[in-house]
């Protein structure tokens, strides 16, 4: 099935450090989306990335995708302890559902 | 944004029980809603996709006799964990497609924990 490759698995940053996190993937993607998950929380949605290099910021938040469509990155310039969580990219599942496949998620710690 | 809500927040049960858990999507409807389960530390797994007025597509390994999914209507999704074991531990994690919407984006339900003793 579709699936996508996160790294790193965990990152511990001195506040004001900047973070990134990568999802590859062996084939083209139609689009990719990106979420943050808190200690104890839900999943929430930060964006979804479709055009072929395409760039958003949100904040400190950078997101990209890669023009061939196969990687994204998130990158929070100038980290702050509210930055702490859990960040997974997703991917559309084979089949014409909507659904989602997660990637295996980054976890951000940031030290005051 | 959304609301997805999901009760219980959480739950303890006996091994050999049955736990039903609920996903409400309160301020639009969805056809479809999806389970995730999250082991601790881990990624969210998709087990099914919940179809409103249909059966249920089960991902591989998930196996349907044990996680039972009921989409009755386009408001509420269940996911029945029948004879739960303690191996059945985990944070089960609902979430919709609001129909319509410009981005695939999915709503999350809070999620509900299971703890089987």
């Amino acid at each position: 099935g579709q699936q996508v490759m996160q790294i790193p698995q965990y990152q511990h940053v001195q506040e004001g450090e900047d973070f990134t996190t990568y999802c590859n993937s062996s084939t083209t993607l139609s689009n990719i989306q990106w979420y943050k998950q808190r200690p104890g929380g839900h999943p929430v949605f930060l964006i979804q990335l479709v055009k072929s290099g395409e760039v958003k910021k949100q904040k400190r938040l950078t997101f990209q995708f890669g023009e061939a469509k196969k990687n994204s990155s998130l990158h929070i310039t100038a980290t702050q302890t509210t930055d702490v969580g859990t960040y997974f990219c997703a991917v559309v599942g084979r089949g014409n559902t909507g659904k989602l496949i997660f990637g295996q998620g980054t976890t951000l710690q940031v030290k005051p | 944004g959304a609301v997805v809500s999901q009760h219980p927040s959480w739950v303890i049960c006996k091994s050999g029980t049955s736990v039903k858990i609920e996903c409400r999507s309160l301020d639009f409807q969805a056809t479809t809603m999806f389970w995730y389960r999250q082991f601790p530390k881990q990624s969210l797994m998709l087990m099914a996709t919940s179809n409103e007025g249909s059966k249920a597509t089960y991902e591989q390994g998930v196996e349907k006799d044990k996680f039972l999914i009921n989409h009755a209507s386009l408001t509420l999704s269940t996911l029945t964990v029948t004879s739960a074991h303690p191996e059945d531990s985990s944070f089960y994690i609902c979430s919709a497609t609001r129909q319509g919407a410009n981005t695939g984006e999915l709503f999350f339900g809070e999620g509900s924990r299971l703890t089987v003793l």
